[in-house]
């Protein structure tokens, strides 16, 4: 069975310091990677994602995410990080060729400090 | 607003009653699913609708458990019998075909007592 592993449960950061969460995903075959983020009294949305083609992708507000295929890992990255990123951070993969449903890890929850 | 909607937001009721959530998802996407998710813990997915067919269910939920997407549109989750166990947010998302990429509502928190 697919499963994502993100070790780091609770993050905390002054703003403009660099940030990077780990996701590690168990599945051989050809995998989809997601982060979703939840920013306090909001829904889940889509952060980037990841298909095929280049492994380093980039999504919204700065964020970026390398994919490393001999790691099975998926870890998001931002340079700088700022007072409103503060939110709860999603990894999912979809990976299996019967079914479409996207496993989550149990989230990081980031908290940055002016 | 065009997104995904789901009623009633919060819902307080007594162990061993019955409640019904409704999700109205986004209004060209055909895929429909259900996540539950507790404090600390990521989306656990439940169950998920291509129009109104019912694809895939997790052996994780019990038969007091039962999802409905009559006529592919909007979608109901009924937990009967409600425990303390059940106490949660309830996610709905929609998709479109294949894309991978899931829209989430704003959820629906059950508390049972």
């Amino acid at each position: 069975a697919q499963s994502v592993s993100q070790h780091n449960h609770h993050v905390i950061l002054s703003e403009a310091a660099s940030l990077e969460l780990g996701c590690n995903y168990s599945y051989g075959g050809t995998v989809n990677l997601f982060w979703y983020v939840q920013y306090p009294g909001q829904h889940l949305q889509l952060l980037l994602k990841y298909f095929s083609g280049d492994p380093l992708v980039k999504g919204i507000k700065g964020f970026e995410a390398e994919f490393i295929k001999s790691k099975f890992s998926f870890n998001l990255r931002k340079p700088s990080v700022q007072w409103s990123d503060t939110a709860e951070y999603f990894c999912a993969v979809l990976g299996s060729y019967n079914t479409d449903k996207l496993i989550f890890g149990t989230g990081t929850r980031l908290q940055v400090f002016p | 607003d065009t997104g995904v909607s789901q009623n009633p937001r919060h819902k307080i009721t007594k162990r061993g009653q019955n409640v019904t959530f409704r999700c109205d998802p986004i209004s060209e996407h055909n895929r429909l699913y259900w996540y539950r998710q507790t404090l600390g813990q990521g989306p656990e997915f439940l169950t998920y609708f291509q129009n109104e067919a019912q694809l895939e269910k997790s052996r994780l939920l019990s038969d007091r458990f039962s999802a409905e997407r009559p006529k592919g549109s909007f979608s109901t989750l009924e937990i009967q019998r409600t425990e303390q166990g059940d106490s949660a947010m309830y996610l709905c998302a929609s998709s479109p075909w294949l894309s991978g990429e899931l829209f989430f509502g704003e959820g629906s928190r059950l508390t049972v007592l």
